[in-house]
């Protein structure tokens, strides 16, 4: 079964840092681009971040651009985002989704989904 | 970033309707445009690539059209399972990003 599983939220004080993982399973995780996308409550999709299959591309909304950093093991199935500096604007629910093609690009449409993990940054 | 305009953002509709969502780009994103549908409580799920390719599994009844700045879903004989939140994506630039969202409520 392809399966992405988000684990590493929480409540964290402003200003302070979390890392999210999202574990692949059930498909070869390196032919696959990967992206991050949070949904504040009541609130529309953003995406946070993307990544190309070997890592050599990456895209961040303006948003979190230089405060969010995301990365990839292959050799672990896994997708990461680092999150530093957080704000009371993060609060979400945080996604990772897989690249429709084999292709490996970051620029794909999204075809599987986790079920997300929530981030609460609240004093 | 590139933006992406949805309309509308809600809209009331009966089972067995045709209704059509619009979204407009920022600049030329070529064909590089997909719709997601999301229900409460749910990640979104991928509906047309490509602005037009139905993903495997979808119905039929909907269906995607346009190229450039201008694209629309449409979604034939409204189902009761098809009221939901839709979205559109572009993916020609990084980073991606969504239209606002279109609410499709049952009148």
């Amino acid at each position: 079964e392809v399966r992405l599983v988000e684990s590493g939220g929480g409540v964290v004080r402003p200003g302070g840092s979390l890392r999210l993982t999202c574990l692949a399973s059930g498909f070869t995780f390196d032919d696959y681009g990967m992206m991050w996308v949070r949904q504040a409550p009541g609130k529309g999709l953003e995406c946070v971040s993307g990544i190309n299959w070997k890592s050599a591309k990456t895209g961040y909304a303006d948003s979190v651009k230089g405060r969010f950093t995301i990365s990839r093991d292959n050799a672990k199935n896994s997708l990461y985002l680092e999150m530093n500096s957080l704000r009371a604007e993060d609060t979400a629910l945080y996604y990772c989704a897989r690249g429709r093609s084999t292709t490996g690009t970051a620029n794909d449409a999204f075809d599987i989904w986790g079920q997300g993990t929530w981030v609460t940054v609240s004093s | 970033d590139l933006q992406m305009t949805q309309t509308p953002s809600s809209l009331s509709a009966s089972v067995g309707d045709r209704v059509t969502i619009t979204c407009q780009a920022s600049q030329d994103i070529n064909k590089f445009l997909s719709w997601y549908q999301q229900r409460p409580g749910k990640p979104p799920n991928l509906l047309i690539y490509d602005a037009s390719i139905l993903e495997t599994g979808v119905p039929s009844r909907f269906s995607g059209r346009g190229s450039g700045t201008y694209f629309t879903l449409t979604i034939n004989s409204l189902q009761p399972e098809d009221f939901a939140t839709y979205y559109c994506q572009q993916y020609d630039d990084l980073p991606i990003t969504f239209g606002q969202g279109t609410r499709l409520e049952i009148k």
